[in-house]
Order: C-alpha cells, then structure tokens, then sequence
C-alpha cells in the first residue's frame, strides 16, 4: 500500500514568518513530487513540483527533496493571509502507470 | 480561454439513481482522470484514461463508470450500485508523456449530494 503522510494541522504561523509544510511517502519508486493548494471548496492548483533531491526556488516558495528520508517539504516565506488553505503534497508512484498519490493535505492559517 | 470545465457545480442525486458528471478540456491533453474527496481526506482515484477508447480502473472504481469518445471529453456516471456517493468529485487532465514532469490540472469540481 502506498501511503503519503502529512500533518494534518491546522499550522498557524504569524503573517511574515515562514512556514514549513513536510510530507513522507512509502513508495521509493517514485520520482516526482507536486505540491497543489486547495482552498476551502475549491478545486487544487499547481504550486511546483520537484524530482531531484535538494532544493527548488520558486518565489516565496521552496520545494525540498531528499529521496533517501523519502522526505519531501514546502517552505513558504513571507506567509500572507491569502496564503491560508490545504496544502496537497503528491508523488507520483513509481511503475508504468505513474498516478499521483495524494496525501490528506496539511491546513495552515496565516494570522495577520 | 484554455482549461477544464466540469457541469453541473452541485448535482442531486436520489436514491437508485445514475447521475453523469461532465468533464471537458480544451487543453489538448491526452490523459484525463476522475478524483473523489471526501472532506478532510485527501484524493482518492476513480478511473483515468491515457488515450481515446482506453480507460484503467483507479482505486475506487465500483459503483462508478466512464467512457472516453472523445479526446476533449471524459464523463464519469456515478450508478445506483455506488452506496455513500456523496463527494466533490474532481476531474484533471495531463499530457500524457508520462515523464518526470508530467503535471495534472484540476477543474473547479462537481459537489455531488444524495437527496
């Protein structure tokens, strides 16, 4: 069974701070890694996605990728307000068929 | 205006009855999938389709049907077999090159409830 793990939350960080968002995954097939946002009763969007190990920068975003720890993380600096919703971390499995595997999501809830 | 679209927002459902889901996309994108999500869970594939005529089974396929005439287009049918169909159901689209980069779009989601 392939399995995603990520804190559920809430995670509350102060406007400005950076906030941390971490996820595990079971599968060491896979080889990318997307990070989606949802807000409440909205569909996911795209944020980055990252497939080699150690950082990628993005705005105030940064995907952290390390294979070994089956570790993968989003850093958001800066939090704003509007930067508060679900938080989706998503590797893709490995094998032929390739599907996205999504964890619950982490909420976090910037205060101004 | 590229994207996907999925019809209606919210849809009613009454018990033993089959109720289809919409999804389009003008995205020229090979492979199209269906996502349920119940609250506070996270996506749980249905069914997806890497190609015109073909379709594979998710992890939660029972109680639910697809087809895939078109390139544009991929219906989802929720039939009276599926017992708690109550969700947001999410339609997505990719590519299809299967590649490291390979990324999923989402449409804005059909809220299905059971009357």
């Amino acid at each position: 069974q392939k399995e995603v793990e990520q804190n559920s939350g809430p995670l509350s960080v102060p406007e400005g701070a950076i906030a941390s968002l971490n996820c595990t995954y079971s599968d060491r097939g896979s080889q990318s890694f997307f990070w989606y946002r949802q807000y409440s009763g909205k569909s996911p969007e795209l944020i980055m996605f990252i497939y080699s190990n150690g950082d990628k920068e993005d705005g105030r975003f940064t995907a952290q990728l390390n294979k070994a720890s089956q570790y993968v993380s989003l850093l958001i600096r800066d939090s704003q307000p509007s930067d508060s919703a679900t938080y989706l971390c998503a590797p893709r499995g490995g094998g032929s068929q390739g599907n996205l595997i999504f964890g619950k999501g982490t909420k976090l809830s910037v205060k101004p | 205006d590229g994207g996907i679209t999925q019809s209606p927002k919210y849809l009613f459902r009454k018990e033993g009855q089959n109720v289809t889901l919409s999804c389009e996309q003008n995205l020229n994108h090979d492979a199209m999938y269906w996502y349920r999500q119940d609250p506070g869970q996270g996506l749980r594939l249905i069914y997806y389709s890497q190609i015109v005529n073909d379709f594979q089974k998710g992890d939660i396929a029972e109680g639910y049907s697809v087809s895939r005439e078109k390139k544009e287009s991929f219906p989802l049918t929720v039939t009276s077999a599926q017992k708690n169909p109550t969700a947001f159901y999410l339609c997505a689209s990719s590519m299809g090159r299967l590649g490291v980069q390979e990324t999923q779009y989402f449409g804005p989601g059909t809220r299905l409830l059971v009357l």
